[in-house]
């Protein structure tokens, strides 16, 4: 049973614009949610988070909005840089920063 | 930033022997390091929590008597895939948690395993 879903495998996105990766859960115990972005050869590394008492959060170039009563959350980068292409996850929790359970992410690949 | 490394980064071992994987935080102490397995096309599954100087706590369906770990100091975590079977080759990742309230979780590149 999938808890945490990324429904898209891909995205291409063109540089400058806007990109937006989506995330969905079913369990309702999880009270926050990470997106991580992950390079080949490469762990996963920390982009931004969200506990579930708000509905946005931003850091620069990155914006995590959550729905509650959706379950759905979703990344917005803007604008698209080359460099952000990678793999990027979502990933949630019911204790803060342990106990993680993962999407299984969508390629992002920014076009020059 | 804080570095985690793991070793080795990729592994072939014959079915019926143990492979050891070590995670170490090069940088920071972990008070907790994690162990995840990713199958291809497949999440990240969290395998087991553990912390320095106690035993690990496993994931439902994850067998501790096949994957033992071992957390023996602030900075080294390892895990033993004993008596490896094709069925266990895939990728394994660690990651270590800083004692810091509010910090995040930092993962090793992981290592694959492939077992003949």
């Amino acid at each position: 049973d999938q808890q945490v879903k990324q429904n898209s495998p891909s995205l291409s996105v063109q540089e400058g614009r806007i990109s937006i990766l989506n995330c969905d859960y079913t369990n309702s115990m999880f009270d926050y949610f990470l997106w991580y972005k992950k390079y080949p050869a490469e762990g996963p590394t920390f982009l931004i988070s969200i506990s579930s008492i708000k509905d946005k959060n931003e850091d620069g170039r990155f914006t995590v909005f959550l729905n509650k009563s959706a379950k759905h959350l979703s990344l917005h980068i803007v604008p698209s840089q080359p460099g952000d292409s990678a793999v990027y996850f979502c990933a949630a929790s019911p204790f803060g920063n342990e106990k993680l359970t993962f999407g299984t992410g969508t390629r992002l690949t920014i076009i020059p | 930033g804080a570095v985690v490394s793991q070793h080795p980064s990729w592994v072939i071992c014959k079915s019926g022997t143990s492979v050891k994987i070590e995670c170490r935080s090069l940088d920071f102490q972990a008070t907790t390091m994690f162990w995840y397995r990713q199958f291809p096309k497949q999440s990240l599954m969290l395998m087991a929590t553990s912390n320095e100087g106690s035993k690990a706590t496993y994931e439902q369906g994850v067998e501790k008597d096949k994957f033992l770990i071992n957390h023996a100091s602030l900075t080294l975590s390892t895990l033993t895939v004993t008596s490896a079977h094709p069925e266990d080759s895939s990728f394994y990742i660690c990651s270590a948690l800083p004692g810091a309230p509010q910090e995040t979780q930092y993962f090793g590149p992981g290592t694959r395993l492939l077992v003949l």
